[in-house]
C-alpha cells in the first residue's frame, strides 16, 4: 500500500521561506513529485527528484532521501501568488498522491 | 495544442442516475488516469489506462467504470449515482510510465443529490 504523509496546513509571511516536508512508505517507488494546486484549479508540475539530493529550480527546491523516506520542497522569498495546496506524489509507475499542504502567505 | 479536456465541467445528478465524464487528450500520451479530489483531500486514484485496450484499478474504483478505446480517449462512467460519489474528478495524462510529467485537465465538478 501507499502512505504519504504531509502537514496539512502552513501559514508564513510575504519574503519570507517555507519548508514543507513529505515522509512516504510505498510498495514502489521510482521518484517523487510536487505539483502546486490553486483553489479551484488543476495541479500544475512544480518538480520531480529521482536522486537523492537537492533540485533547485528559482525560488522553488525539493529535496529527496530516498533511503529515509522523505521529501522536502522550500518555497524562498514567499509571494501573496505562492498561496497554494502543494501535493507531494510518488512515482510507482503511477501516480499516488499526499493529502496536501495548504500554504497561506501573508502581507 | 488543447492538453487534456474534460466535459463537463459542471454537473448535478441525482441519485441513481448514470453518468459519462469524458476525458481527451491530444499529446498522443500513453497514460491516462482518473482522480477524484474531495474537499481539503488529496487525490486518490480510480483507475488508470497503459495505452488502449488496456485499463486498471486504482486506489477507490468502486461504483465507476472506464474504457480506453483509442489513445485519445478515456471515458468514466458512473453508474448508479450515490452521494458519496460528490466530488471534484481530474483526469490525467503521462507521456511515459514513470519520471513524466502528468497534465491534467480543469476538473468535473459533481455533485450528487
Amino acid at each position: 500500500g501507499q502512505n504519504i504523509d504531509q502537514p496539512t496546513e502552513m501559514t508564513a509571511t510575504e519574503g519570507a521561506i517555507v519548508q514543507i516536508n513529505c515522509t512516504y512508505q510505498t510498495s514502489g517507488f521510482n521518484g517523487l513529485f510536487w505539483y502546486q494546486q490553486h483553489a479551484g484549479e488543476a495541479p500544475t508540475f512544480l518538480s520531480y527528484n529521482v536522486l537523492d539530493g537537492l533540485e533547485e529550480k528559482g525560488r522553488f527546491s525539493s529535496f529527496l532521501s530516498r533511503s529515509k523516506g522523505y521529501s522536502y520542497l522550500l518555497l524562498k522569498e514567499l509571494q501573496m501568488k505562492d498561496s497554494a495546496s502543494y501535493l507531494c506524489a510518488v512515482d510507482d509507475y503511477k501516480l499516488s498522491f499526499g493529502a496536501g499542504t495548504t500554504v497561506t502567505v501573508r502581507a | 495544442n488543447a492538453g487534456v479536456t474534460q466535459t463537463p465541467k459542471f454537473r448535478i445528478l441525482k441519485i441513481g442516475q448514470s453518468m459519462t465524464l469524458q476525458c481527451a487528450q491530444d499529446m498522443n500520451h500513453n497514460y491516462m488516469y482518473w482522480y477524484r479530489q474531495d474537499p481539503g483531500m488529496g487525490l486518490k486514484l480510480i483507475y488508470y489506462s497503459v495505452g488502449a485496450g488496456i485499463t486498471d484499478k486504482g486506489e477507490v474504483p468502486n461504483g465507476y467504470n472506464v474504457s480506453r478505446s483509442t489513445t485519445e480517449d478515456f471515458p468514466l462512467r458512473l453508474e448508479l449515482a450515490a452521494p458519496s460519489q460528490t466530488s471534484v474528478y481530474f483526469c490525467a495524462s503521462t507521456l511515459g510510465s514513470y519520471g513524466t510529467e502528468a497534465f491534467f485537465g480543469q476538473g468535473t465538478r459533481l455533485t450528487v443529490v
